[in-house]
């Protein structure tokens, strides 16, 4: 069966930067693309980007470029995304989902605090 | 960007009652290949986005059919035809047809 498998919560300080993955099964990691979303305390779902596994082509919102990288490995099927230059108001949980938004991963809690 | 406007946001039900979400995009959302491609999520307390409908009326795999989808070109609505316990959570629609992908601010389901 298809699952996204994410790495664990993070506590960052603002400034510095935080890595998740997003571990792919039960089909080809470079048949689908994947995308980010995060979703702040009680608020509601922002796209932040999407890459192709196959090319490694990437379409990040306009708000996050320059802070956020997504890059694949297909040997391990694993998908990452970076966030830099953290600031508290980037506290949420972060998301990972195949293409359609079918599947996610179970998300991955990040906390920027001093 | 596209706008995706929810309403309402807030919507006790009693048990047994139908319920309906409406949501609205500030653009069209026929793709160039003349398909539609509006999403409805359901998120319940603690757990991930769970996708139900795609492409406006296609409900997913496991998805009862109490819940369906309907509308055209900026107006949507999703329709539970009769409201169960285990409906509870937040609904969401998201456009997946241009380019930054959005979502509605959700409406929070709860039982009367």
């Amino acid at each position: 069966q298809v699952q996204l498998v994410q790495s664990g919560a993070e506590v960052k300080k603002p400034g510095a930067s935080v890595t998740i993955s997003c571990k792919a099964s039960g089909y080809s990691l470079t048949s689908y693309r994947v995308h980010w979303v995060r979703q702040a305390p009680g608020q509601g779902l922002e796209w932040m980007g999407v890459i192709n596994p196959t090319g490694g082509g990437k379409n990040y919102a306009q708000n996050l470029q320059g802070r956020v990288t997504m890059t694949r490995d297909t040997s391990t099927s694993t998908v990452y995304m970076e966030l830099s230059s953290l600031r508290p108001e980037d506290t949420a949980v972060y998301y990972c989902a195949r293409d359609g938004c079918e599947f996610w991963g179970q998300g991955t809690m990040v906390t920027v605090s001093s | 960007d596209v706008v995706m406007t929810q309403s309402p946001l807030s919507l006790p039900v009693t048990l047994g009652q139908p319920a309906s979400i409406s949501c609205r995009s500030s653009q069209s959302l026929v793709y160039s290949d003349g398909k539609t491609y509006l999403s409805w999520f359901q998120q319940r307390p603690g757990q991930s986005p769970r996708r139900l409908i795609y492409e406006v009326s296609n409900r997913d795999s496991g998805v009862p059919d109490r819940f369906s989808g309907s509308g055209s070109g900026t107006d949507f609505t999703l329709k539970i035809s009769r409201v169960e316990a285990e409906d509870v959570g937040v609904y969401f629609c998201m456009q997946p047809t241009r380019w930054p992908y959005t979502f509605g601010q959700g409406t929070k389901l709860e039982i009367k």
